[in-house]
């Protein structure tokens, strides 16, 4: 158990709808980070919190949108959605906010949340 | 360029033998390269990572062989085992960005 917890586990949803994934990070963590894993295109960064603001952005879509709140928990949540989102998406968590990697080395996946769009 | 290539796309093993997958880079900007380990259902996990100021990393059964000249590096998987079936994803970190290969499907015939 990485210590990082998605919710919904899996979404079944239909086009043009809007829809909104939970992620709670290991306890102490600041950063979160959202990916989205699709079998053709392995797992792409989308974007990155630390502490309540956005630190990094990747191939995030227009009609996605991401928040960290308070109590360091984050949402991601897509609308006007489309078969081609259909995916799973994964948030992790870290201890900090930059150069995480060469200190750390890791980044603690949750579980993934499956979204499938009809 | 953050792409990061990686083959092969799946891999089937005999148990005992060695698994190697390979990853290609061409940003000389990226100075950390994990590999991950998913398996069916769960989320990805650190597996082993290493510096581009050392060329290899052994860490029990499974190294990281990198060629800072070439772009490149691999996990060699030596005595591969069934429970060793898995995705496998290469990465390397650009910025506050962790870039990942496509993912290699590893199967280990028992």
């Amino acid at each position: 158990d990485s210590g990082v917890t998605q919710t919904p586990k899996h979404l079944i949803t239909a086009t043009g709808q809007r829809v909104t994934l939970r992620c709670s990070p290991r306890s102490g963590d600041l950063s979160v980070y959202w990916y989205q894993q699709s079998l053709d295109q392995g797992l792409q960064f989308l974007i990155q919190y630390y502490n309540g603001e956005e630190r990094a952005k990747g191939n995030i879509l227009e009609r996605f949108s991401a928040q960290q709140f308070p109590d360091l928990h984050s949402e991601l949540n897509l609308s006007s959605l489309e078969l081609g989102d259909s995916a799973l998406y994964f948030c992790a968590s870290s201890a900090q906010g930059t150069r995480v990697f060469i200190d750390t080395g890791e980044l603690f996946f949750g579980e993934g949340s499956r979204l499938t769009v009809l | 360029q953050q792409q990061v290539k990686q083959s092969p796309q799946s891999l089937i093993v005999q148990k005992g033998g060695i698994s190697i997958i390979n990853c290609a880079y061409e940003n000389t900007a990226f100075d950390y390269f994990p590999w991950y380990q998913q398996f069916p259902g769960k989320g990805p996990a650190l597996l082993i990572a290493i510096r581009p100021d050392v060329s290899e990393k052994k860490e029990g059964r499974f190294t990281i062989s990198f060629n800072k000249s070439a772009k490149q590096f691999s996990l060699h998987i030596m005595d591969s085992q069934p429970g060793d079936s898995a995705t496998y994803f290469c990465a390397a970190e650009y910025g506050n960005k962790l870039v990942f290969g496509a993912g290699t499907i590893l199967r280990v015939k028992s």
